[in-house]
């Protein structure tokens, strides 16, 4: 088990472009989150994932924002036509709904930092 | 509304020193409360938790926490402080409106410690 792994660490794109981040959960982990985090901010919850379900879509992920979790393991979030306003870390988190061990926090993973010029 | 409130942007404190991470919340029925730090550049790590039980509670790095219900806060300890601590910590209490079951968190803005030689 290596943990929650994010990728890539680092996108710097132009505005207007399309961009896909992708995370990989710990393998036994049947909940999957997403968040974001501006700079100077505290993480805002996007989206969760129970397997490959989408069970909750916060109003900060736009009509331009779309996840998936196809076979209840790794997530994709992708962003249409960035905007400037876009730039933020993309935080992914993982646990295990219907344990113990879900009431005690996330794993998040490192994070993709996303810079749209 | 529920929410986090991180009333201090920044903490400095003396290596060496006792420190606190203030945090106050609101959120309907019993919280969990959470603390996690993030290092720049990198994800977040889960330092610790209050579910139930004592309002004392112990975690990771020598960083304890103490849950006050009538004041609704849940500050963040260290009897004696290190230069490697220094880093951002941010307070988190569950999304209740669910009676928890989506897991997500809603976060504060963060505080950032810095402890001095």
């Amino acid at each position: 088990d290596t943990g929650v792994s994010q990728n890539p660490r680092h996108k710097i794109t132009k505005r207007g472009q399309n961009v896909t981040f992708r995370c990989d959960p710990i393998s036994e982990h049947n909940r999957l989150y997403w968040y974001r985090q501006t700079l100077g901010q505290g993480p805002e919850f996007l989206t969760y994932f129970q397997n490959e379900a989408q069970l909750e879509k916060s109003r900060l992920l736009s009509d331009r924002f779309s996840a998936e979790r196809p076979k209840g393991s790794f997530s994709t979030l992708e962003i249409q036509r960035t905007e400037q306003g876009d730039s933020a870390m993309y935080l992914c988190a993982s646990s295990l709904y219907g344990s113990i061990s879900f009431n005690y926090g996330y794993t998040f993973g490192s994070g993709t930092r996303l810079t749209v010029v | 509304a529920q929410s986090v409130a991180q009333p201090e942007d920044q903490v400095n404190v003396a290596e060496g020193n006792p420190l606190t991470v203030k945090c106050t919340y609101s959120v309907s029925g019993n919280p969990y409360l959470f603390w996690y730090v993030q290092y720049p550049n990198r994800g977040l790590q889960f330092l610790l938790k209050y579910i139930t039980g004592d309002n004392l509670v112990k975690g990771s790095y020598g960083f304890e926490a103490e849950f006050n219900k009538s004041q609704t806060s849940f500050h963040l300890k260290k009897p004696s402080a290190l230069v490697s601590d220094s880093a951002l910590y941010f307070c988190a209490v569950r999304d209740m409106r669910y009676g928890g079951s989506q897991g997500n968190l809603i976060f504060g803005k963060g505080t950032k410690l810095s402890v001095k030689p």
